[in-house]
């Protein structure tokens, strides 16, 4: 129930190409769903996050579309450049217990963008 | 500021061994997380803690204890490592909940348990 499924696992494009990772989620208490960004050696950062009540975010080149009802969200890297080669995460908020929340993260999608 | 701080950076352990790591972070952030990553797993949530002297279990606890009795420090005890336990371990901060802030990463600690 708490689980976030991601895919692909690995994804290459071409630079200029357009980049989609898929995330399905099946735990209707998700009402926070961030986008985070790894790159080799270092810990996660926040990309992007969308709430529920909203089927799309945009920031620059990367746009989160949520569908609600199919409780699937995606992101898009428009105009995928190398630097842009990295690991991305999905993750999906909970409220767990007093003030705190959780994330639950998806499996990760490991982007390399060819110049 | 250098944000979240994780010592040490790798670390290979026997079987049997103990050992902390050490995290600490500079922001005033209330709430702290450890997570485990493990190739093609995603991360898992291992402990929290919401504020000085309170913690409680993550996803997956077992094997490991934390303390938090300063807001800065968040320290993660192994007990008896097992080679279960070889990942990278990821201490996060956030001054919000996480619906309405970001979670700060430190960089890792690479475990191995030979």
């Amino acid at each position: 129930q708490q689980q976030v499924k991601q895919s692909p696992q690995s994804l290459i494009v071409q630079k200029g190409g357009i980049s989609i990772i898929n995330c399905a989620y099946e735990n209707t208490a998700f009402d926070y769903f961030p986008w985070y960004q790894q790159f080799p050696g270092k810990g996660p950062a926040l990309l992007i996050a969308i709430r529920p009540d909203v089927s799309e975010k945009k920031e620059g080149r990367f746009t989160i579309s949520f569908n609600k009802s199919a409780k699937q969200f995606s992101l898009h890297i428009m105009d995928s450049q190398p630097g842009d080669s990295a690991t991305y995460f999905c993750a999906a908020s909970y409220f767990s217990s007093g003030s705190a929340r959780q994330l639950t993260f998806g499996s990760g999608t490991q982007l390399t963008v060819l110049p | 500021n250098a944000g979240v701080t994780q010592t040490p950076k790798f670390r290979i352990l026997k079987i049997g061994q103990s050992m902390t790591l050490q995290c600490t972070q500079d922001m005033n952030h209330n709430y702290m997380y450890w997570y485990r990553q493990d190739p093609g797993m995603g991360l898992k949530l291992i402990y929290y803690s919401v504020g000085a002297g309170i913690t409680d279990k993550g996803e997956v606890p077992n094997g490991y204890n934390v303390s938090r009795s300063t807001t800065e420090d968040f320290p993660l005890r192994l007990e008896l490592a097992a080679p279960s336990q070889t990942s990278v371990y990821f201490c996060a901060s956030s001054y919000s909940p996480l619906d309405r802030g970001e979670a700060f990463f430190g960089q890792g600690t690479r475990l191995t348990v030979v």
